[in-house]
């Protein structure tokens, strides 16, 4: 199994901030990933998929970039309401884990 | 609008089972594989089962193995999870979640709101 690794567990930023979640792959799965948003006592949102593909109706200040074993969200402009937990999820090998999560107070 | 919802969950006792359901609208129920996730109290997301569209292609993970069994109808746009001899370990919020083809490109990019398993005595 594929396992991802997310780093930092948690960061703390600024309204305005730039800021750059990492997603580590155990092996290479060309850009089978996907980036999920989740806010207290809610479901998960889609953001990116296939690495860097924003889902319909995610602002702009969010991307995805990366393929192989290293993928970035990148979040510009940091809003309150990004306040949340953020997942990378490998869809290279179907059922496969998700990573642990960065969780990002603003 | 395209809407999930989950019901069916509860309180049950180790070795119990339990039936949920997910109910989807907005959307052609058929064209589009559908999954099953979980997140335990405090922890990450897990993906645990998977069929197609036209319910003859599945797949789940070996936690839930010969205990979970998926299943649609898609005459009345619905999705099931029959949990059989449930454990501690499976004591979780569950979500149905859409999915487009091709499965490994796409992303989940429709989830209902969850609905909370315990397993306790």
């Amino acid at each position: 199994d594929i396992q991802l690794t997310q780093s930092p567990s948690s960061l703390s930023a600024s309204v305005g901030d730039r800021v750059s979640l990492t997603c580590r792959a155990s092996q290479s799965m060309s850009t089978y990933l996907n980036w999920y948003q989740q806010k207290p006592g809610q479901a998960p949102k889609l953001l990116i998929y296939a690495a860097s593909i924003l889902q319909g109706g995610v602002p702009s200040r969010f991307s995805g970039h990366g393929a192989g074993t290293d993928f970035t969200l990148t979040i510009t402009n940091l809003q309150p309401e990004d306040s949340a937990v953020y997942y990378c999820q490998q869809t290279y090998s179907i059922l496969g884990p998700f990573g642990g999560g960065t969780k990002v107070e603003i | 609008q395209v809407q999930l919802v989950e019901s069916g969950g509860g309180l049950v006792k180790p070795g119990g089972s339990l039936r949920l359901s997910c109910a989807a609208s907005g959307f052609n129920f058929s064209d589009y594989y559908m999954t099953w996730m979980r997140q335990g109290p405090g922890k990450g997301l897990e993906w645990i089962v998977y069929i197609s569209g036209s319910g003859l292609s599945m797949s789940d993970v070996e936690s839930v193995r010969g205990r979970f069994t998926v299943s649609r109808d898609n005459a009345k746009n619905s999705l099931f999870l029959e949990m059989n001899n449930l454990r501690v370990e499976d004591t979780a919020v569950y979500y149905c979640a859409r999915a487009r083809v091709p499965l490994n490109y796409y992303g989940m990019d429709v989830w209902g709101q969850g609905t909370t398993v315990t397993v306790s005595s």
